[in-house]
């Protein structure tokens, strides 16, 4: 079955970097894009970055865009966000998200068809 | 950037009762939809994919309906496990954007 782990989570002061890994397993990862998820406390879900299957495209939320990085080795089977110059709003559950697509009248419709069960990252002085 | 207004943010009812819940993106999204369960302490459960299409072992009472910019999801008898917070996603264009949450409770 498919499996999503994330890890790497933890306190961190602002400013400071972090890097979440997710190890995938019971699908071939290297066919499908992957995402990044947050949910502050409390809060709700906010889409943070993908990477595409190969690792060739990768795009951001703006709020992140040139503090953090997505990428993956498909050798490992593992997706990692890079997140440097942390500040507290970036306090939040993150989770991994397994990238699907359905076929409609021959346009490809995206969705989240995996989750992991999140890492906490807090970022605090 | 898209804007998904979801409604209501909470929702009280009972076992049997049949909810409905709407997303309004602030575009056109075809049908670049998709619905979520959330429990608490959980990551998310794909509930509804491409707006109508049910998920492989998610049971018959969640339906997805809509396209453009009107949505619904709707449980057609709330079962006891079915009381969660709800999402809408729209997957058109980045910055993927989710609704703002729907909190079912027990009346």
């Amino acid at each position: 079955q498919v499996q999503l782990e994330e890890s790497g989570g933890g306190v961190v002061q602002p400013g400071r970097s972090l890097r979440l890994s997710c190890v995938a397993s019971g699908f071939t990862f290297g066919e499908y894009g992957m995402h990044w998820v947050r949910q502050a406390p409390g809060k709700g879900l906010e889409w943070v970055a993908v990477v595409s299957y190969d690792g060739t495209n990768k795009h951001y939320r703006d709020s992140v865009k040139g503090r953090f990085t997505i990428s993956r080795d498909n050798s490992k089977n593992t997706l990692f966000l890079q997140m440097n110059s942390l500040r507290a709003e970036d306090t939040a559950v993150y989770y991994c998200a397994k990238e699907e697509s359905f076929l409609w009248f021959g346009e490809l419709l995206y969705h989240f068809d995996y989750w992991g069960q999140g890492a906490l990252v807090t970022v605090s002085s | 950037d898209i804007q998904m207004a979801q409604s209501p943010s909470s929702l009280y009812a009972s076992v049997g009762d049949r909810v409905t819940i709407t997303c309004r993106p602030t575009q056109s999204i075809k049908n670049y939809l998709s619905w979520y369960q959330q429990k608490p302490g959980q990551g998310p459960k794909l509930l509804i994919y491409a707006a109508t299409s049910l998920q492989s072992g998610v049971p018959s009472r969640f339906s997805g309906s809509g396209s453009g910019t009107d949505f619904t999801l709707t449980i057609s008898s709330l079962q006891p496990e079915d009381f969660a917070t709800y999402y809408c996603l729209q997957t058109y264009s980045t910055p993927y954007s989710f609704g703002q949450g729907t909190k079912l409770e027990i009346k």
